[in-house]
């Protein structure tokens, strides 16, 4: 069964450091999708991408953020400069064409921890 | 805004025991709601999608059912691997139908005990 891969899946980092969070979305998808989970929090809407660019982005999903689709298969998220409150769970999912008869396919989440 | 209520926040049964998780939401034009599962440090797993009130589906031990406010998922006979958090979300029309973001709830923690 196809699934959307997520690495690493843990990443310590320095505050102010730049980090990558990278995904592998399920093949034929062409809506790819960040989310993140602080913990003990609910899970939010960061950005959305389709047809290589940004279809909708959060507040949260400031400067300091940014989502590239590199090459066929990848889609990474950056976070320029971190920060304390950016420790959190992230998420990345996909769907067939973004459309709410076809649901958003979850990856295993990179945990991301800033000190 | 989208706002989405699950409760209880926690629900510990024994298993057997039948019970029912709440979803009230509120949104201005609901596209679909989704029940999701999610297991310690895992992504959401999909469960269910429902479009309008009134629609019930089920798999399994699990029910889920709409209504113009809230959703219930219902869990009957329940076992030691139901154990998880359930999350519901929204998906809203949106201007220019490109939103497709989902609007989850905190979830509810069921465990189940044998």
């Amino acid at each position: 069964e196809p699934e959307v891969t997520q690495t690493p899946s843990h990443q310590v980092t320095q505050m102010g450091q730049e980090v990558i969070l990278r995904c592998v979305p399920i093949s034929n998808h062409l809506y790819f999708y960040w989310y993140r989970q602080i913990l003990g929090q609910k899970v939010e809407f960061l950005v959305s991408f389709y047809n290589n660019e940004i279809s909708e982005k959060s507040e949260i999903f400031d400067d300091q953020f940014s989502v590239e689709r590199p090459d066929g298969s990848n889609f990474t998220l950056k976070i320029r400069s971190t920060k304390l409150e950016d420790s959190a769970m992230y998420f990345c999912a996909s769907n067939l064409d973004g459309s709410s008869y076809n649901e958003q396919f979850f990856g295993p989440g990179t945990r991301l921890t800033v000190l | 805004e989208d706002q989405v209520t699950q409760s209880p926040e926690a629900l510990r049964l024994q298993e057997g025991e039948s019970s029912s998780l709440n979803c009230s939401y509120t949104v201005s034009g609901l596209r679909g709601l989704f029940w999701y599962r999610q297991d310690p440090g895992k992504g959401p797993e999909f469960l269910f999608t429902l479009y309008s009130a009134g629609e019930e589906k089920e798999k399994e031990r699990l029910k889920a059912t709409l209504t113009k406010k809230e959703s219930f998922l219902h869990i009957t006979a329940p076992k030691p691997e139901d154990s998880a958090t359930y999350l519901c979300a929204v998906q809203a029309w949106g201007s220019g139908g490109s939103n497709y973001k989902l609007t989850f709830g905190k979830g509810t923690l069921l465990t189940v005990n044998p």
